[in-house]
């Protein structure tokens, strides 16, 4: 079975500070994405991958960068953590180019005070 | 602008019967149609997909109808048991980028 792993399931940061999150995918995957959830709202794409060293700006990269220095791991960086980066967020990987299965991980609520 | 539309906030259901869970979209630039599921605590799970070339995908108690005309999908659980109560996600996969347009989910609450 594909194994997407996040770091943390909780996290509970200070309004300014540069924030990590990590994600390791288990399965040989190209292709890795970070999005957020927020209530009432879908799915939001922040960044994704296609490839080693390769990023590409999704729907909602303002506030965020990201790293992908070897296949299995794609790590979200929030420079400056802010308020409105509270949020559930979700990292998946998907072999196929086309994205019709994405295999995600369990989430990390980060929560910005 | 919302591309896709899921106005079911909730759906409750009992035990065995048909649960159907609707989407609307917007445009009709779009490859494949999707239906996500999500438990709470976890990341969402991919459940069935149709082509824009067909109107109908069944598998198992699952069947997602396409509408291109009305450009409506639709899913189709029968019977509903209790472990399919979950978010469910009507997901949008445009040709054009492959980058995943997702509705704000429907929560389905199977009653015994």
């Amino acid at each position: 079975d594909v194994k997407v792993t996040q770091s943390s399931r909780y996290l509970v940061k200070r309004t300014g500070e540069k924030v990590f999150l990590e994600c390791v995918q288990d399965m040989d995957h190209e292709n890795m994405f970070w999005y957020r959830q927020d209530p009432g709202l879908g799915l939001r794409l922040i960044y994704f991958s296609y490839d080693v060293k390769m990023k590409e700006k999704g729907d909602i990269p303002e506030g965020y960068s990201v790293s992908r220095e070897k296949k299995e791991r794609f790590s979200l960086i929030l420079e400056s953590a802010s308020t409105n980066q509270t949020s559930m967020y979700l990292c998946a990987s998907s072999k196929d180019v086309t994205n019709e299965k994405l295999f995600f991980g369990s989430g990390t609520q980060l929560s910005v005070l | 602008d919302q591309q896709v539309k899921q106005n079911s906030p909730s759906l409750s259901v009992q035990e065995g019967r048909i649960s159907i869970l609707n989407c609307d979209y917007t445009n009709s630039m779009f490859d494949y149609f999707l239906w996500y599921k999500k438990y709470p605590a976890e990341g969402p799970t991919f459940l069935i997909s149709i082509s824009s070339i067909k109107d109908k995908n069944e598998d198992g108690r699952f069947t997602v109808f396409l509408n291109k005309s009305a450009k409506h999908l639709s899913l189709h659980i029968v019977p509903s048991q209790p472990g399919d109560s979950a978010v469910y996600f009507c997901v949008l996969n445009p040709a054009s980028n492959y980058q995943l347009i997702w509705g704000a989910g429907t929560k389905l609450i199977i009653k015994p």
